[in-house]
């Protein structure tokens, strides 16, 4: 069955740090999230892509944060610098249309 | 934007017995209600989803019904497995839109 697929599954860091987390999505799927999931929270949205578009950002720390889709399949989110409050772990899902999302197994980051 | 509310926090209950847990929304706009089971440093897993063109929906031992009107929805569980332990989120959204989530019910499935 295919997988969401996401590298690092683990990542330490100490603050002030560049940190880059890699997602790719279910084959044919143009809907990708990167969502935040602190510990004992929900996840939270932090951008979603259609295709190689980002289509909703609003939630996304732009002054650290980017995110990337160049050719709409892989994905790239990147934090520089790193803080403390950037501790969680970041889950990646991807969907077909307005079905079902998939999620995959998240990086855990811890900032020290 | 979407506002999702969850109760409770944590739920105990005997195995067998039924489990409920229940959900609000703020955003008239969303038509996609999905719920997340989540075991202990896994990723969330759908269980079931509901949409806002049906008032209940039911596979073997899940159900979830939605009241539009009153922007709520709630997850029963029957016959509670040792297994069905874990954490259990809801959501709402758009259809293809990002989700919004709730905090979470970490269910306790007592033997």
């Amino acid at each position: 069955e295919a997988e969401v697929a996401q590298s690092p599954r683990y990542k330490i860091t100490e603050k002030s740090q560049a940190v880059a987390f890699w997602c790719d999505p279910i084959s044919g799927h143009a809907t990708l999230y990167w969502y935040r999931q602190i510990l004992g929270q929900g996840p939270e949205l932090l951008v979603q892509f259609q295709d190689e578009s980002v289509v909703d950002d609003s939630q996304l720390p732009k002054d650290r944060f980017s995110a990337e889709r160049l050719k709409g399949v892989d994905s790239t989110l990147k934090i520089q610098p790193a803080e403390l409050g950037d501790s969680a772990m970041y889950l990646c899902a991807s969907s077909f249309g307005s079905n079902e999302q998939f999620f995959g197994p998240g990086t855990r980051l811890t900032v020290l | 934007g979407e506002n999702v509310e969850q109760h409770p926090s944590t739920l105990s209950v005997q195995e067998g017995d039924s489990a409920v847990i229940k959900c609000t929304y703020s955003d008239s706009a969303s038509n996609y209600f999905p719920w997340y089971k989540q075991e202990l440093g896994k990723r969330p897993q759908l269980i079931i989803d509901i949409r806002s063109n049906v008032g209940e929906k039911k596979d073997q031992r899940i159900a979830v019904t939605l009241n539009k009107t009153a922007k709520h929805f709630s997850l029963h569980i029957t016959e509670t497995q040792p297994e069905d332990s874990a954490v259990y989120f809801c959501a709402a959204g758009g259809g293809a839109d990002g989700l919004t989530f709730g905090k979470g019910t970490h269910l306790i499935i007592q033997p």
